[in-house]
């Protein structure tokens, strides 16, 4: 089983749908977990952490799975703004090391 | 509060040769991340600095080393270059002493290799 693993997708949805991505991980012991969002060819920007069962912050939500090892993110009325490339972070072997998973890519259109 | 800086934003070398790629972490961090993203891929850890030491790394060959400066700043250096080190090198920093705190990135180095 991969450290991180994504449905690259693309997803294309319809503007004020709700989606959803599920990632999973192989490292049991990770405590904390992190999604981040990606514009092409920029740098990844910190969305949401996620520390205990879940955390929300206004259209997005992401919720945590330990006994089944996945981590979701849910977006809520969606924007075209939105889309973008959406990275699953876990920390795996040292606490040192965050690893990303490959990316969900979002497409949202009118 | 300053944000994760990088440079250069682009650079185009030749195969064999040899580059610096530097880093200016975020004010009140003392982490600094490296990570290679090729196209189409999330990004990959190279290591971590801490202390001035390397904290952790990923499975890069040792021609990839790094060095973290008093001031947390931070290069990256990579000999022999190969085609496909040709990616995305962006830097993050981070706290350490929150366990797993969230990683600040930098706009990133575009390496092209020919």
């Amino acid at each position: 089983r991969k450290e991180v693993e994504q449905d690259p997708g693309p997803f294309n949805v319809p503007e004020g749908a709700t989606v959803a991505f599920n990632c999973t991980y192989s490292n049991s012991a990770s405590q904390s977990f992190f999604w981040y969002r990606q514009d092409c060819r920029k740098e990844p920007k910190l969305l949401m952490s996620v520390y205990s069962s879940g955390n929300e912050d206004g259209r997005f939500t992401a919720q945590l799975n330990r006994a089944s090892q996945y981590i979701s993110l849910l977006i809520r009325d969606s924007k075209l703004s939105d889309s973008a490339t959406y990275l699953c972070v876990v920390p795996t072997g040292t606490a040192s090391k965050l690893t990303f998973g490959t990316g969900t890519r979002l497409q949202v259109t009118l | 509060e300053t944000g994760v800086t990088q440079s250069p934003t682009h650079l185009i070398k030749t195969r064999g040769q040899q580059v610096t790629l530097r880093c200016s972490s975020q004010s009140g961090h003392n982490t600094v991340s490296w990570y290679q993203q090729a196209l189409g891929q999330g990004p990959q850890f190279i290591f971590q600095y801490y202390r001035e030491e390397e904290n952790g790394r990923g499975n890069f060959p040792p021609r990839f080393s790094g060095l973290q400066f008093p001031n947390y700043s931070s290069e990256l250096n990579v000999n022999a270059l190969e085609l496909d080190d040709s990616a995305l090198y962006l830097c993050a920093s981070s706290f350490a002493g929150t366990h797993n705190s969230p990683l600040h990135f930098g706009n990133g180095t575009r390496l092209t290799v020919t």
